[in-house]
């Protein structure tokens, strides 16, 4: 079974440009996740999917981040304009279907280098 | 609204021995689910072990065991047997419901030869 695919690994930009990440998750899972991981902490949520509706985006910063999931299967992360605390891991998370015990697979990041 | 507290920034260990690595939590809710989930370097997170909170009995997988203790909301990691490849960042994870995971900042963990 196919893991959850994201790209690019790595991408280096200016601030005030613009960059965009995309997530493959598994196929058949339902819910989509998107999560922030500055460097020495924890990730921190940023939107969630559940098919192709957003579920919480409450800590997503709308002025310069977006994210849509337009069929249900893939989606884009993109920030614009980048600022230099956006320097961190962008990391794609999917599961079958919402609920509390189910375990979350991850890609294996994006890291967003902002100078 | 959920929290998880990881109080060790880094641990080390010699192979072979035993690490319990530290995790508190604090949450309102009566059914929720805690986890360990396991960053190696440059790899994608993995999950390491799963609690839910209505059992009592800890949790188990091969080398990996938890001490949940509900009242003091907290939610340790063993592992045993130490090996090489279980240098990594470890985090601890509280979610409940349909709310998304709640991710303390991790340990670092490495084990030496």
């Amino acid at each position: 079974e196919a893991g959850v695919a994201q790209s690019p690994r790595y991408k280096i930009i200016e601030k005030r440009q613009s960059v965009a990440f995309w997530c493959n998750p598994i196929s058949g899972h339902a819910t989509l996740y998107w999560y922030q991981q500055i460097l020495g902490q924890g990730p921190k949520l940023l939107i969630q999917f559940q098919n192709n509706g957003v579920v919480d985006d409450s800590q997503l910063p709308k002025d310069r981040f977006s994210a849509e999931r337009l069929k249900g299967v893939d989606s884009t992360l993109k920030i614009q304009p980048a600022k230099l605390e956006d320097s961190a891991v962008y990391l794609c998370a999917s599961i079958l279907t919402r609920g509390a015990s189910g375990e979350l697979f991850f890609g294996e990041g994006s890291r967003l280098t902002v100078l | 609204a959920q929290t998880v507290t990881q109080s060790q920034p880094e641990m080390s260990v010699q192979e072979a021995e035993t690490v319990t690595l530290s995790c508190t939590y604090d949450t309102s809710e009566n059914n929720y689910y805690l986890f360990w989930y396991k960053q190696p370097p440059s790899r994608q997170m993995i999950l390491v072990i799963r609690q839910e909170a209505y059992k009592q009995q800890n949790a188990t997988e091969n080398r990996f065991s938890v001490n949940f203790q509900k009242a003091a909301k907290s939610f340790s990691l063993k592992i045993s047997d130490s090996q090489l490849g279980d240098t990594a960042m470890y985090f601890c994870a509280s979610n409940s419901g349909n709310t998304p995971l709640v991710f303390g900042k991790g340990t670092r963990l490495s084990v030496i030869a």
